[in-house]
């Protein structure tokens, strides 16, 4: 099993570009979920999903989209990129269940100019 | 909404001495509560984790947590701190809709 892989790894775009950053799992997980991560706050929950065809926003949305049409994958498309979009972007997977572990992928590093 | 607060933003403690994380989470049903790891440019790994039962829960790498529901909080334990364990712990609060909330992390340093 590869695990969560995410992609790219690294990005730099110019305010006002979109992109998506692309996320998948190999463990047949339900529950995906995309998280921000900025100096001294912590995983802040973009987006998540408890299924194919099911998203849901989190904390922080505005700004993003998600759709969810396969099991493995859950992309993340920034519409028109701004400098406070700069961050650190986690996907994560669990199971079923709120009670699984969440498989978290490497990160990908996100500066917007 | 639910909301974790882990009080403490830095820790140092020395190689040997025993260590303990605070959390405190809100929120009004039962809370499934996870406590992860992060080591530098890492992904998050978890620590251990509660949900029902015997409120002292063991995990990985000799750590424990207790959850203790009068105080609303999960505190993370380790009786003899390795310099491998500094790292940036955070505790998380999971939802019954599947929805996770992390507290802003405590980073542990160890002092040789």
């Amino acid at each position: 099993n590869a695990g969560v892989t995410q992609t790219p790894k690294f990005q730099v775009l110019k305010t006002g570009q979109s992109m998506t950053l692309q996320c998948a799992q190999d463990m047949n997980h339900e529950y995906m979920s995309w998280y921000r991560q900025d100096p001294g706050m912590g995983l802040r929950l973009i987006h998540y999903s408890v299924g194919a065809g099911i998203t849901d926003q989190g904390e922080v949305p505005n700004g993003y989209n998600v759709s969810r049409s396969t099991t493995e994958d859950f992309p993340l498309r920034l519409l028109s990129a701004a400098p406070s979009q700069t961050s650190v972007y986690f996907c994560a997977s669990s199971y079923r269940d709120r009670g699984d572990t969440q498989y978290f992928g490497p990160g990908t590093r996100l500066t917007v100019l | 909404a639910q909301s974790v607060t882990q009080p403490d933003i830095h820790i140092t403690v020395s190689e040997g001495a025993s260590l303990e994380l605070r959390c405190n989470y809100s929120y009004g049903a039962t809370p499934y509560l996870f406590w992860y790891v992060q080591s530098p440019g890492q992904g998050l790994q978890l620590l251990l984790k509660y949900f029902s039962g015997d409120t002292l829960v063991q995990g990985i790498k000799g750590f424990e947590a207790e959850f203790k529901r009068s105080q609303s909080s999960f505190n993370l334990r380790k009786p003899s701190v390795h310099w491998s364990d500094a790292a940036e712990y955070f505790c998380a609060v999971v939802t019954n809709a599947g929805k996770s909330t992390f507290g802003d992390g405590t980073t542990l340093t160890v002092k040789p």
